[in-house]
């Protein structure tokens, strides 16, 4: 099983900075089979990025997803008030597991 | 847009069995897409449990395999799940889903809003 880790476990950072959220694989990901989530608080997971680099359809273009074989990014360039929340990545190329969120939280 | 919604009681008894279904709206279930079911303990991260085509094919999470039954009825466009012997552990916000399958595996499109379901005598 292809296990996820993700880091850091909680960014705070302020309104307008960027974030650089990480997923590491414990091997490669096939294909670059790998997403990424949004989750907030009392809500569904909501589908930003697939494939790695491809954005969901109505996903901002502040969040761009990068990496490939075992190394992950998912990047948010300014950070909008509304985009404070946990973000998890999932690979599927190989089973399907998650990595374990990374909360970004206001500064 | 295709919209889902899970119904189903929001409170299991140990032992019991869990029963959950999904209606889908705004797509038909025959559709090319793949049907699941997650779940997210409170507080804690997400784990799949279950996805299937409308033709019957379906993957199980191995850690709950022995104890779930998914099934899908194409003429009211529903999906449903049934948990076997739950426990406390299995108390958590149970989603459905629509997924995007590559070869075998995939990744969530779209969900539904999430329904508790407590385990507790």
């Amino acid at each position: 099983e292809i296990v996820l880790t993700q880091s850091p476990g909680t960014l705070s950072l302020s309104p307008g900075e960027r974030a650089t959220l990480s997923c590491r694989a414990s091997q490669s990901v096939s294909s670059n089979y790998l997403v990424w989530y949004q989750q907030k608080p009392g809500q569904a997971p909501r589908l930003l990025i697939y494939g790695a680099s491809n954005r969901a359809t109505g996903i901002p273009d502040r969040f761009s997803g990068s990496g490939s074989g075992t190394d992950f990014t998912l990047t948010i360039s300014r950070l909008e008030p509304e985009d404070f929340a946990v973000y998890y990545c999932q690979q599927y190329g190989g089973s399907l597991t998650f990595g374990g969120g990374t909360k970004v939280e206001i500064k | 847009q295709v919209q889902l919604q899970e119904s189903g009681p929001g409170l299991v008894k140990p032992s019991e069995t869990l029963s959950l279904t999904c209606t889908v709206s705004g797509g038909s279930i025959r559709s090319g897409y793949y049907w699941g079911w997650m779940r997210q303990p409170p507080g804690k991260g997400l784990e799949w449990i279950a996805y299937m085509f409308h033709s019957g094919s379906t993957y199980y999470n191995p850690a709950l395999k022995s104890r779930v039954t998914t099934s899908i009825d194409t003429s009211k466009n529903q999906f449903s799940l049934k948990m076997t012997s739950v426990t406390a552990a299995d108390t958590a916000v149970y989603y459905c889903a629509r997924l995007a399958v590559a070869g075998t595996y995939g990744y969530f499109q779209h969900w539904g809003q999430g329904t508790l379901v407590s385990v507790s005598s």
